[in-house]
């Protein structure tokens, strides 16, 4: 199947910093991909599809101006939090769509002290 | 109500036993349908993708869709410890960049 490609897998960071997550295909074009959240022992949670080109579009709850989504070219996107907060700690995780199947990234788990 | 419902289990079964894990969905305009297995601190890995009701079978692994009943399974025969992971269905509709409905997950343990 095909490839994304999720970088770090992990981070820790300070609060009030900055984390940039990088999600890439590294073998088809994705105009769309997704970013999720996953919490321990919890389903994956959709927080933002991310469009080549446009604008992302965002969930109800979700903060666009905390958590930036960029989709610069068909193989990459980036999630940045911005200002972390302790309670932003979780488990990130990207996809991309190839045709009609949805491959995921390995995750980010954000840890932030 | 949601879209796609699955029991989260746990559910512990023995090595060599077959393991059969259901999804139900509510919406209609669902034309795909996918079973993720992910293991802990890691994505989901695509294990089975479908489109049209029937079964398919990959090696030790079947996938049956019932769109009359809106009913999704995956089967796995002589199940082996490496198989202890959180399985994840998933739907979407047929619409380029519709996204994915995800059940919650059912977290399979097999026991040697």
């Amino acid at each position: 199947g095909a490839v994304v490609s999720q970088h770090p897998s992990w981070v820790i960071c300070k609060s009030g910093t900055s984390v940039k997550i990088e999600c890439r295909s590294l073998d088809f074009q994705a105009t769309t991909m997704f970013w999720y959240r996953q919490f321990p022992k919890q389903s994956l949670m959709l927080m933002a599809t991310s469009n080549e080109g446009s604008k992302a579009t965002y969930e109800q709850g979700v903060e666009k101006d905390k958590f930036l989504i960029n989709h610069a070219s068909l193989t990459l996107s980036t999630l940045t939090v911005t200002s972390a907060h302790p309670e932003d700690s979780s488990f990130y995780i990207c996809s991309a769509r190839d045709m009609a199947e949805a491959f995921f990234g390995q995750g980010t788990r954000l840890t932030v002290v | 109500q949601k879209e796609v419902e699955q029991d989260p289990g746990p559910l512990s079964v023995p090595e060599g036993a077959i393991v059969s894990l259901n999804c139900t969905y509510s919406n209609s305009a669902f034309q795909y349908f996918m079973w993720y297995r992910q293991y802990s601190r890691k994505g989901p890995e695509l294990l089975m993708y479908t489109y049209s009701s029937g079964n398919k079978e990959d090696g030790r692994f079947t996938a049956q869709v019932d769109k009359s009943s809106k009913y999704i399974s995956l089967f796995i025969r002589d199940s082996q410890p490496s198989d202890s992971a959180t399985y994840l269905c998933a739907s979407h509709k047929e619409t380029s960049g519709s996204r994915l409905t995800f059940g919650e997950g059912t977290q399979l343990t097999v026991n040697p």
